[in-house]
């Protein structure tokens, strides 16, 4: 069974830094892309950063570029999210899944985690 | 602004049809595959269409997608009460070298 687990959201100060996990099981994560999708509270969904399976290619939303770097380690089959100068619109629901925009779409998904950025 | 458009809400009686558009530019529907997401209140979005109009393992036949130019479709057949949920398209645009989702949009079954 694919799992994805989330960890690491919290509240943290305007122009703080955070770092998200999320833990992968029950599937090869090393054929994966990997991807960040973040949803504001009552607003739709945003994508936020991918990842690719075979040379760690790194793409990001132009919201995000500068402040958030997406990375993964395959040993330990965990996909990451640093954030950096958080600022209040960055506050949402932070979901990881597996897959791409396009093609295979982003068929599993974690259950989120929350940051709150606020003073 | 979603870079992807779709109607906020629509509605339909239970046992009806009912389509969502999703309308984007030629560097994105007009040029990628589409997939289709469900999310039902308080959960994780869920993958419902990939490749513009395949079924994931588990998903019913009464959920179908298209694409034509730089438009495509969700529709959804035989409605349910727990079909109620919000929808969202999505993307890569080959211009802003990102993903791109629809603003969502949220059914109501009567």
């Amino acid at each position: 069974e694919v799992q994805l687990l989330e960890s690491g959201g919290g509240l943290v100060q305007p122009g703080g830094s955070l770092r998200l996990s999320c833990a992968a099981s029950g599937f090869a994560f090393t054929s994966y892309v990997m991807t960040w999708v973040r949803q504001a509270p009552g607003k739709g969904l945003e994508w936020v950063s991918s990842i690719t399976d075979s040379d760690g290619s790194t793409f990001y939303a132009h919201s995000v570029k500068g402040r958030f770097t997406i990375s993964r380690d395959n040993s330990k089959s965990t996909l990451y999210l640093h954030m950096n100068s958080l600022r209040g619109d960055d506050t949402a629901v932070y979901y990881c899944a597996t897959g791409r925009m396009s093609g295979s779409g982003l068929d599993y998904w974690g259950q989120g985690t929350l940051v709150t950025v606020s003073s | 602004q979603s870079v992807l458009t779709q109607p906020p809400s629509v509605s339909a009686a239970p046992g009806q049809k009912v389509t969502i558009s999703c309308s984007g530019s030629s560097s994105n529907v007009g040029s990628n595959h589409v997939s289709w997401y469900q999310q039902l209140p308080g959960t994780a979005p869920k993958l419902l269409i990939y490749e513009s109009n395949k079924r994931p393992s588990g998903i019913p036949d009464r959920f179908s997608g298209s694409r034509s130019g730089t438009s495509a479709t969700l529709g959804i057949t035989g409605l349910q009460t727990g079909d109620e949920a919000d929808y969202y398209c999505g993307a890569w645009d080959n211009n802003l070298n990102s993903g791109v989702f629809g603003g969502g949009t949220k059914l109501t079954v009567l």
